[in-house]
């Protein structure tokens, strides 16, 4: 089955302590992304990988950190969280044709204290 | 920055009504797809338009592109239950696999 697995699906911590969250996807796509969700907000992108150890800044990076080592997996990195980045955070994928479908993991929700 | 802007944020129904969902912005965009999203779960997509003009019908969802692909409208004709949940728009630029997602649509349908 096509999926795009994050975890965890939970998580509640404190500001300054590092997290990461994994996503990995068995569908072989080229790119990957992170969103945050947000009341009113829609979905605003953080960052996203066009390929193995090709990253770059989306549309709100401050904060967060990735990485690309292999392509079914991109986990987003928060150095020192704090609660300003408490949000529903959700991890795509897609192939690089035009118009493609993305496919969206479950989610995370983070609370940051 | 390319925007979209939906409207309504949300629409509560009775079951049987109609409703129509629209997603606006001053640029343009290479396509738009619609997904649909529900407490718990990542957005699903719904469709993807691509032409200028364009409408497809999914059953009782009909899905418009903008003569100038800078809008697109969600139409559900004889809303149900099932129907409900949060409905984003997102829109394609002419580079790039980057999706611009609107705000989002919360509808509410009534038995």
């Amino acid at each position: 089955e096509a999926q795009v697995t994050q975890n965890p699906r939970y998580l509640i911590t404190v500001t300054g302590k590092k997290l990461t969250v994994t996503c990995s996807q068995n569908m072989n796509h080229e790119y990957m992304s992170w969103y945050r969700q947000d009341p009113g907000l829609g979905l605003r992108q953080i960052y996203y990988s066009m390929n193995v150890e090709v990253t770059d800044k989306g549309d709100v990076p401050e904060g967060y950190k990735v990485s690309r080592k292999e392509k079914r997996n991109f986990p987003l990195i928060l150095e020192s969280p704090s609660p300003n980045q408490t949000s529903l955070y959700f991890c795509a994928s897609s192939g690089l044709e035009v118009n493609t479908e993305a496919f969206f993991g479950q989610g995370t929700r983070l609370t940051v204290v | 920055t390319q925007l979209l802007e939906q409207s309504p944020q949300f629409l509560s129904i009775q079951e049987g009504e109609n409703l129509t969902v629209y997603c606006n912005s001053s640029s343009v965009f290479s396509s738009l797809q619609w997904y649909r999203q529900e407490p718990g779960e990542g957005p699903v997509l719904l469709v993807t338009v691509v032409t200028g003009g364009e409408v497809k019908k999914l059953k009782r969802l009909t899905f418009q592109f903008g003569d100038a692909r800078k809008d697109s409208s969600l139409h559900i004709t004889a809303a149900q239950p099932g129907d409900t949940g949060l409905y984003l728009c997102a829109g394609k630029g002419a580079a790039g696999n980057k999706l611009t997602f609107g705000g989002g649509t919360r509808v509410l349908v009534k038995p």
